[in-house]
């Protein structure tokens, strides 16, 4: 099965950076997510790691270690639009299937 | 369509009712997923469709819970007999395969309120 953990929740000055972790077990791996919820609204995808190193997108970037199974998300020139739940996910294997497994999600609150 | 399209958006029901929900993927997306979230709680699995194989329902609750999907296409998830506990945000997303770094596309969900 797959365990992914992350912080509950952090805060963060508006213009500043932030990184948010997230660690995870998994038995076989295709990928990891990152994904930005506003409350009330559906999941957005926000990144996609599959192999070791940094993926930079704009104010967001994404990094992954699969031999420590660490990834994390930077926000720079945080926004006050930023403050929403984060969620790490993992795709890992189950059967013949890689189905992605989500962390509980990191809430970001962005002050100004 | 252009985006996944989830319904109804919205759905109170009394306990011990049966409930259909319904998700329709973005076209030419061979995988579709159901997951639920619960207030403060992260997506739970539910249940994987891609292409025509057999679905992978190990994230089902109960035998109260199943889901189909018709033509490749449209999916419906059906819980029967529904508790207060089932209450929760059901969100469908789908993805198209091989294309894993396009990420998966959720629709903005049911929320089941059962009273």
């Amino acid at each position: 099965g797959q365990n992914i953990d992350q912080p509950t929740e952090m805060t963060a000055t508006e213009g500043a950076i932030v990184q948010i972790n997230c660690t995870y077990q998994t038995s076989g791996f295709n990928g990891l997510f990152w994904y930005q919820q506003h409350a009330g609204e559906a999941p957005t995808f926000l990144s996609y790691n599959v192999l070791d190193g940094l993926e930079e997108k704009g104010r967001f970037s994404s990094f992954l270690s699969r031999s420590k199974g660490y990834s994390y998300l930077l926000l720079k020139e945080l926004q006050m639009k930023d403050s929403a739940s984060y969620l790490c996910a993992v795709s890992g294997a189950s059967g013949g299937s890689y189905i992605p497994t989500f962390g509980r999600g990191t809430s970001l609150i962005v002050h100004p | 369509g252009a985006g996944v399209s989830q319904s109804p958006s919205n759905k109170v029901t009394e306990k011990g009712k049966d409930v259909e929900l319904r998700c329709d993927p973005i076209s030419g997306h061979t995988a579709l997923y159901w997951y639920r979230q619960s207030l403060g709680q992260g997506l739970e699995f539910l249940i994987y469709f891609q292409g025509n194989s057999a679905p992978d329902k190990s994230g089902l609750p109960s035998d109260r819970f199943s889901a189909e999907r018709t033509g490749g296409s449209v999916s419906t998830l059906t819980i029967q007999r529904t508790q207060q506990e089932d209450s929760a945000v059901y969100l469908c997303a789908s993805s198209a395969k091989d294309r894993a770094g396009d990420g998966y596309t959720f629709g903005s969900g049911t929320r089941l309120t059962v009273v």
